[in-house]
């Protein structure tokens, strides 16, 4: 198992450009989640999803659209990047929704935004 | 919105040190606690997932406990070695989502 992975590993962008973060886990888990990380901040959950075809908003969703079409993938869109932005992305998924399972991280995306 | 308090914010000790750091959380709606532990330029790996008041685990020299009718966890080091330098971060979960303290950094020095 490649467990969760992301692409890409870092990107930089322009300030009104659109991009999208891959994330995928081959573990057949139905919970996935959205985080940025900022220095100081801690972890911030920006949007999960429960299962395919259901999403919904973390603590910072302003800026971030997911989309949940298989189980496998979990997506974040950026729709017109800000510095504010700039921030590392985690990928996390879990076996069952609200279960007391360990979420698995995935390595990271190190977004810039200029 | 949750709030999930860590302190102290960082910590340095020497080698061979014990060291403990405390996760505070709310007392109602708790679900489960989670602890991981992430080192500088990787992903964060899950040390303990505890749900029950009272719960004790323990894994090689660091253990956690848990009260959740005052909504703490303490993550205990026993003997600290370089390799435990790391960001301890604890998250509560309440329902699906989990919500992530701050974290505490430990620095060990040999």
């Amino acid at each position: 198992n490649a467990g969760v992975t992301q692409t890409p590993k870092f990107q930089v962008l322009k300030t009104g450009q659109s991009m999208t973060l891959q994330c995928a886990q081959d573990m057949n888990h139905e919970y996935m989640s959205w985080y940025r990380q900022d220095p100081g901040m801690g972890l911030r959950l920006i949007h999960y999803s429960v299962g395919a075809g259901i999403t919904d908003q973390g603590e910072v969703p302003n800026g971030y659209n997911v989309s949940r079409s298989t189980t496998e993938d979990f997506p974040l869109r950026l729709l017109s990047a800000a510095p504010s932005q700039t921030s590392v992305y985690f990928c996390a998924s879990s076996p069952r929704p609200g279960g007391s399972d360990t979420q698995y991280f995935g390595p990271g995306t190190r977004l810039t935004v200029l | 919105i949750l709030n999930v308090e860590q302190s102290p914010q960082s910590l340095h000790v020497q080698e061979g040190d014990s060291t403990n750091f405390t996760c505070s959380f709310p007392s109602s709606n708790f679900y489960a606690l989670h602890w991981y532990r992430w080192e500088t330029a990787k992903s964060p790996e899950a040390l303990f997932v505890m749900t029950l008041n009272g719960d004790e685990k323990k894994k090689g020299r660091i253990s956690a406990t848990l009260n959740t009718k005052e909504g703490y966890s303490y993550l205990y080091i026993k003997g600290s070695q370089p390799e435990d330098s790391a960001t301890y971060l604890c998250a509560f979960q309440a329902g699906t989502a989990l919500i992530f303290g701050k974290g505490t950094t430990l620095s060990v020095s040999s």
